[in-house]
């Protein structure tokens, strides 16, 4: 079956240093997103692609960088980890633009 | 985009029906509406999407009047399993925004 994953699931690191969190999917979609989720609020928009070498900021996107060199994965990487960074990151797909959103089941990241 | 407003939190208990429902007075033509359902540690996942009227699936139904100003998600006969935070969404692309949603809490 088709499916959207994403690793790791936990992350620890220390400030300053550069992360990146791996997302992966198998529906052939070609609309991807990033979305972190901070305790008790909802998911906020980091950066999204339509398709391979697109890219595009998202409501939250300082700090944040995506590259898409292929249809399957769109990783997420912080340049320079800050503690303001701590959060749940979610990757999605969708088929088309609007269309419903396929999500993976998250990476939490805790900066010290 | 249009912004939406929604109960913070809800209580039910099992076996009755819950609505739901999300205001959206900037709502744009192209507008689709769309509900997401989220449990906890676990990624959104689509409940139910419409334009229009009414709109039915296997999970609820969703009330959308004419000024389309509003919408209403309803699931009948919840569950424990119902518990989850509801969210309700406006636009006609992907840069659609998450709200806090709403906390729904279902009681045996």
């Amino acid at each position: 079956d088709a499916e959207i994953t994403q690793s790791p699931r936990h992350k620890i690191t220390e400030t300053g240093r550069q992360v990146t969190l791996a997302c992966h999917q198998t529906w052939n979609h070609n609309n991807m997103f990033w979305y972190r989720q901070d305790l008790g609020h909802g998911l906020r928009l980091i950066h999204y692609s339509y398709g391979v070498q697109d890219t595009n900021k998202g409501e939250v996107s300082d700090g944040y960088s995506v590259s898409r060199s292929n249809t399957e994965d769109l990783p997420l990487t912080l340049e320079s980890a800050a503690s303001s960074q701590t959060s749940v990151y979610f990757c999605a797909s969708s088929e088309l633009i609007g269309d419903t959103q396929y999500f993976g089941p998250g990476t939490r990241l805790t900066v010290l | 985009l249009a912004k939406t407003t929604q109960p913070i939190s809800m209580d039910s208990y099992e076996g009755q029906e819950v609505n739901i429902t999300c205001s959206h007075n900037n709502i744009a033509t192209n507008d689709y509406i769309t509900w997401y359902q989220q449990f906890p540690s676990q990624g959104p996942r689509f409940i139910i999407q419409g334009y229009k009227t009414k709109v039915t699936n296997e999970v609820a139904s969703l009330f959308i009047p004419a000024d389309r100003k509003s919408s209403t998600l309803s699931l009948p006969r919840v569950s424990l399993s119902d518990t989850a935070v509801y969210y309700c969404l406006v636009g006609d692309s992907d840069d659609m925004r998450f709200g806090a949603g709403t906390r729904l809490t279902v009681k045996p």
